[in-house]
């Protein structure tokens, strides 16, 4: 069935330093989204992406859709200990239901 | 506006037991979903359901009934609760049903079973 990865599954970087985690489908997307969930807290929706080659900008965060849609990344520069969490993409199949990622933990070290 | 609100919010269980987890939204949603997380393994979807009055299976259902019982409320049941259903249970709601809606989710049921 369709999947969708992400690596690192774990990322450990020092406070001011940037980050990168990936997501790949086996499939093209019509969309991708990304959600962070603070440790002990509930996924929180980040951005959409929806055309092919698109790069949207949140502050320090830069999300890029691939030109093919079947991968998208989310790039954090200098990050913060606020920026600690687990970042999830998703994507959706047969159009209607979205099936997430298993996630990019970040740990930030200050 | 509270959101997605879920209760409770820690439950442990005996292997047998059957409880019925809370799910109720007040942003006027159309759909609801409820999902388990476990570690390493995302959020997997369990049910769903696109609109007042439908429901239907995810991606893991097998163990689990829901009840769409409002706009408002949407409920998930185990009727007879397994270790393997020890997780964390979101419930989450979007405008409407698609691959497109951005999901709002609750706090979470922390779930145990011995």
């Amino acid at each position: 069935g369709q999947q969708v990865m992400q690596i690192p599954q774990y990322q450990h970087v020092q406070e001011g330093e940037d980050f990168t985690t990936y997501c790949n489908s086996s499939t093209t997307l019509s969309n991708i989204q990304w959600y962070k969930q603070r440790p002990g807290g509930h996924p929180v929706f980040l951005i959409q992406l929806v055309k092919s080659g698109e790069v949207k900008k949140q502050k320090r965060l830069t999300f890029q859709f691939g030109e093919a849609k079947k991968n998208s990344s989310l790039h954090i520069t200098a990050t913060q200990t606020t920026d600690v969490g687990t970042y999830f993409c998703a994507g959706p199949i047969l159009y209607d239901k979205v099936i997430f990622g298993p996630g990019t933990s970040l740990s930030v070290i200050p | 506006n509270a959101g997605v609100t879920q209760t409770p919010k820690f439950q442990v269980l005996k292997t047998g037991q059957s409880m019925t987890l809370q799910c109720a939204q007040d942003m006027n949603h159309n759909s609801m979903y409820w999902y388990r997380q476990d570690p390493g393994m995302g959020l997997r979807l369990i049910y769903y359901s696109a609109s007042e009055g439908t429901t239907d299976k995810g991606e893991v259902p097998n163990g689990y009934n829901v009840s769409r019982l409002n706009k408002r409320e949407f409920s998930l049941r185990l009727e007879s609760a397994a270790p393997s259903q020890t997780s964390v249970y979101f419930c989450a709601s979007s405008e409407f049903h698609g691959g497109d809606q951005p999901q709002h989710f609750g706090d979470g049921t922390r779930l145990s079973i011995l």
